[in-house]
C-alpha cells in the first residue's frame, strides 16, 4: 500500500542534542513538507521541497534543517538552535491536488 | 501574510446535536480550501472546495465556501461519539503548493 512512513513515533532527547526525524513516501509524489503542531496552534510549516535537491523555508524554519537527496525521502533535523523543540511533527506529500500525511513523530526534549 | 482563523477553538456537544465549524481566511490568490479530521495522529482528508456557493457533502458532513466573504463552514448533523476529533481548515494559495492551516477546532461529542 502506498503511503508516508514517519519514524520513530516517539522520540526523547536531551537538551542541546541534534535529532533527525525520518519521512519516507512511496506515492511517487514530487512535493514533500514538514509541519510542526503545538496545542492550540494548528499546523505550522517548517520546510517544503517541490523537487529533489531543492527545498524552501516555511514560516518557522529557524533551528531546523532538511535534505532532499531522493524523491522518496525528506528527513528533518532538529538542531540545538531550536529553542523549544518539544512538539508533534507531521510530514506530508502532495502531487497536484491532494495532500497525504504521515502518522507523525512526537519529540520530547528533556 | 496568509492567515486562516477557525472558530470556535473548542466545542462540546451531546450525541445527536448538529454542529457548525467556522473557517475564515485572508490569502493572496486563493486556489483551494481544505478540511481535515485529526483524531490521533495523521489528519485525514474530508473536503476540498474551490468554487463559491457549491456544497460538498459526504454522509452527515457537508461544507460550503463563500469566496466573497472569505469564509467556509463545516456542518456535521446527527453527531456521533466517533466524530470527536480536531477539525483543521487549510488554504492553498495559487502557485504556492503549500497549505496554510488554522488553529483547529477540538470537537468533543458526549454520549
Amino acid at each position: 500500500d502506498g503511503g508516508i512512513t514517519q519514524s520513530p513515533k516517539y522520540l526523547f532527547r536531551k537538551e542541546g542534542q541534534n535529532v533527525t526525524l525520518s519521512c519516507e513516501q512511496n506515492l511517487n509524489h514530487d512535493a514533500m513538507y514538514w509541519y510542526r503542531q503545538d496545542p492550540g496552534q494548528g499546523l505550522r510549516l517548517i520546510y517544503y521541497s517541490q523537487i529533489v535537491n531543492d527545498f524552501q523555508k516555511g514560516d518557522i524554519a529557524e533551528g531546523y534543517s532538511v535534505s532532499r537527496e531522493k524523491k522518496e525521502s525528506f528527513p528533518l533535523t532538529v538542531t540545538s538552535a531550536q529553542k523549544n523543540p518539544t512538539a508533534f511533527y507531521l510530514c506530508a506529500s502532495s502531487i497536484f491536488y491532494g495532500y497525504t500525511f504521515g502518522s507523525g513523530t512526537r519529540l520530547t526534549v528533556v | 501574510e496568509d492567515k486562516v482563523v477557525q472558530s470556535p477553538l473548542s466545542l462540546v456537544v451531546h450525541e445527536g446535536d448538529t454542529v457548525t465549524l467556522n473557517c475564515s481566511y485572508e490569502v493572496t490568490n486563493f486556489r483551494s480550501l481544505l478540511w481535515y479530521k485529526q483524531e490521533k495522529k495523521a489528519p485525514t482528508f474530508l473536503f476540498m472546495l474551490t468554487s463559491s456557493g457549491i456544497e460538498k457533502k459526504s454522509g452527515r458532513l457537508s461544507s460550503i465556501l463563500d469566496k466573497k466573504e472569505l469564509f467556509s463552514i463545516l456542518n456535521i448533523t446527527a453527531t456521533q461519539t466517533g466524530d470527536s476529533a480536531v477539525y483543521l481548515c487549510a488554504v492553498e494559495p495559487q502557485g504556492a503548493q503549500k497549505l496554510v492551516f488554522g488553529q483547529g477546532t477540538r470537537l468533543t461529542i458526549n454520549p
